[in-house]
């Protein structure tokens, strides 16, 4: 079955540039969407179709798409950005959804 | 306000069954795709399945195929999931989830809005 592949863990200062990644062989055909999951809460939307940012998400963050690869880039992260990251895709061809395995954001 | 919410989680034993209700208010309920999604405890989101707004297009993850059931009751804006034959390994919080845009366009479109999500305890 398809997946999608994430770092488990990615780390910063508070001010840095943090950057999540994904690869998938269908992304180059299939948009991604990013949800940021906090402890005990629901996922939020905060990247959809590759790049696109939903109303009342932060400037800084945002999204891109090359070949299989997806980056979520977290510009001058907060403490408050600690949280897990998943991408989101559908397999090529469009019969199942797949999450990625997520990745631990840790700003400190 | 749009809600979704969960019910009917709980303990079963391996090889019972369970059926899932999500509840929705707020939103024309028969003009978007719902999902289900599930959580093992200290795990990541796992995608299980997704009906089109009009019930008419039904997808199902390896995981779950031949064994899950996903349907909908637009005379009752809620969303089920019928879970037979379950494992240990669907051991889960179950969230139901909204598409974002509505129509049969949109069935694979990012979720908008969650509930709360249901715990499922496969165990004997």
């Amino acid at each position: 079955s398809y997946e999608l592949t994430q770092p488990p863990s990615v780390s910063v200062s508070p001010g840095q540039t943090a950057r999540i990644t994904c690869s998938g062989d269908a992304l180059p055909k299939k948009y991604a969407y990013w949800y940021q999951q906090k402890s005990g809460q629901a996922p939020v939307l905060v990247i959809y179709e590759d790049s696109k940012r939903p109303s009342g998400i932060p400037e800084r963050f945002s999204g891109s798409s090359s070949g299989t690869l997806a980056t979520l880039t977290i510009s001058a992260a907060q403490v408050e950005d600690e949280a897990d990251y998943y991408c989101y895709s559908t397999d090529s061809s469009g019969n199942q959804g797949v999450f990625g395995g997520g990745t631990q954001l840790t700003v400190l | 306000e749009i809600q979704l919410l969960e019910s009917g989680g709980g303990l079963v034993q391996p090889g019972g069954s369970l059926r899932l209700s999500c509840a929705a208010s707020g939103f024309t309920f028969s003009s978007y795709a719902m999902t289900w999604v599930r959580q093992a405890p200290g795990k990541g989101l796992e995608w299980v399945s997704v009906i089109s707004g009009s019930a008419g297009s039904t997808y199902y993850a390896d995981s779950v195929k031949g064994r899950f059931t996903i349907s909908s009751d637009n005379s009752k804006n809620t969303l089920y999931l019928q879970m037979n034959s379950l494992r240990a390994e669907d051991t889960a919080v179950y969230y139901c989830a909204k598409a974002g845009r509505g129509g049969s366009y949109y069935l694979w479109d990012y979720f908008d809005y969650w509930g709360q999500g249901t715990l499922v305890t496969v165990s004997s």
